[in-house]
């Protein structure tokens, strides 16, 4: 367990539909990032929040947005889901930046048919 | 943020020290020099880290030359378990963002 919890593991929709990935990130970090990793493009950045600000901004589509609670936990949402949306959606958490590297969830598998 | 060029796969024996060499060669003063493990489905996980000369840890080198445009990932007596796609990142403190390349991917054989 990395400390960074990642809910639903898996997800199953249909196209033109909307879903809500969820990340908790390790205790005492306050950065949160998202990638998508697709078969055929690698790990893509999308976005960071720190601290509940937007940080850094990605290759992120305008159907999907996020947002960063005062808890810490972030949600990535996806909305007008097209067959290639489907990919596995990590999240990752730092304390201090990049200078200690990242822990990564184990991911939301998000299946579009 | 620099780019970094690694090869895209390697192949190993078990029992043998894999040295996967990556590229940077716009690396930045204030940067440093991470690698990450990814295995299928999974999530990269953080290896090692270092900004120059040498450093060592439970599970690997990292060996990096003085003028730190480029660095080897050195993994000692690899099993089958370490087959994984293995990330070199270059990146400084306050970028906020690591940009992954396509990895390489290493495959240790019986």
């Amino acid at each position: 367990d990395s400390g960074v919890t990642q809910t639903p593991k898996h997800l199953i929709t249909a196209t033109g539909q909307r879903v809500t990935l969820r990340c908790s990130p390790r205790s005492g970090d306050l950065s949160v990032y998202w990638y998508q990793q697709s078969l055929d493009q690698g790990l893509q950045f999308l976005i960071q929040y720190y601290n509940g600000e937007e940080r850094a901004k990605g290759n992120i589509l305008e159907r999907f947005s996020a947002q960063q609670f005062p808890d810490l936990h972030s949600e990535l949402n996806l909305s007008s889901l097209e067959l290639g949306d489907s990919a596995l959606y990590f999240c990752a958490s730092t304390g201090q930046g990049t200078r200690y590297g990242y822990t990564f969830g184990s991911g939301t598998r998000l299946t579009v048919v | 943020l620099a780019k970094t060029t690694q090869p895209i796969s390697m192949d190993s024996y078990e029992g043998q020290e894999v040295n996967i060499t990556c590229s940077h060669n716009n690396i930045a003063t204030n940067d440093y020099i991470t690698w990450y493990q990814q295995f299928p489905s999974q999530g990269p996980r953080f290896i090692i880290q270092g900004y120059k000369t040498k450093v060592t840890n439970e599970v690997a080198s990292l060996f990096i030359p003085a003028d730190r445009k480029s660095s080897t990932l050195s993994l000692p007596r690899v099993s089958l378990s370490d087959t994984a796609v293995y990330y070199c990142l270059v990146g400084g403190s306050n970028t906020g963002k690591l940009i992954f390349g396509q990895g390489t991917t290493l495959q240790v054989k019986p």
